[in-house]
């Protein structure tokens, strides 16, 4: 079975700060990376993706992906009240076309 | 473009009633996708369809559970008969190939309560 793990949380995070968010995933051969942001009773939404080792800057928020060590992260720089949410990683199966998501991260950012 | 489009958006039955749920993918969007949303076990995917045609029913819990695709603007998710157990939000979700970039459009989802 094929996982993608994240920690629960909740992250707590003081405005201003930088949230980090960690995954981790067990296919070794999965080429393609996804951060989802899904607000309370809302479905989610695609706000970043990677597929080269490295970091991808996008505005405020940062994705980072080693391959060897099957690790993803998102950086949230600035945090806003308005991040608070739920963030799924996922990760393109490599066997299949279809997307596995892990379980998600609530964060929490305090005022 | 409309978006992905779900209906019911809410739904609560009787335990042992059949249920229905509908979705229209986002016109051009060859693979449709079931997900089940619950807080104990997260995102599940159920189903996918690459144009029109079940490719991977892994995901879907038990007989009860079946779904369709008649055609590529329409799907459904039928569940019979239902239990308490699968009170979920249900979502439907559209896309093209998955390539780098391209993540999947999810719908609002269907919130299923089962009493």
């Amino acid at each position: 079975q094929k996982e993608v793990e994240q920690n629960s949380g909740p992250l707590s995070v003081p405005e201003g700060a930088i949230a980090s968010l960690n995954c981790t995933y067990s296919d070794r051969g999965s080429q393609s990376f996804f951060w989802y942001r899904q607000y309370s009773g809302k479905s989610p939404e695609l706000i970043m993706f990677i597929y080269s080792n490295g970091d991808k800057e996008d505005g405020r928020f940062t994705a980072q992906l080693n391959k060897a060590s099957q690790y993803v992260s998102l950086l949230i720089r600035d945090s806003q009240p308005s991040d608070s949410a739920t963030y799924l990683c996922a990760v393109i199966d490599s066997s299949a076309s279809k997307i596995i998501f892990g379980s998600g991260t609530r964060l929490s950012i305090r005022p | 473009d409309a978006g992905v489009i779900q209906s019911p958006r809410h739904e609560v039955t009787e335990m042992g009633q059949e249920v229905t749920l509908r979705c229209k993918p986002i016109s051009g969007h060859d693979y449709l996708f079931w997900y089940r949303q619950t807080m104990m076990r997260g995102l599940e995917l159920l189903i996918y369809f690459n144009n029109n045609v079940p490719i991977d029913d892994s995901g879907m819990p038990e007989d009860r559970f079946s779904a369709k695709m008649p055609n590529a603007s329409f799907s459904t998710l039928k569940i019979q008969p239902s239990e308490p157990r699968d009170s979920a939000v249900y979502f439907c979700a559209s896309s093209t190939r998955p390539d780098p970039g391209h993540g999947y459009t999810f719908g609002s989802g269907t919130r299923l309560t089962v009493v």
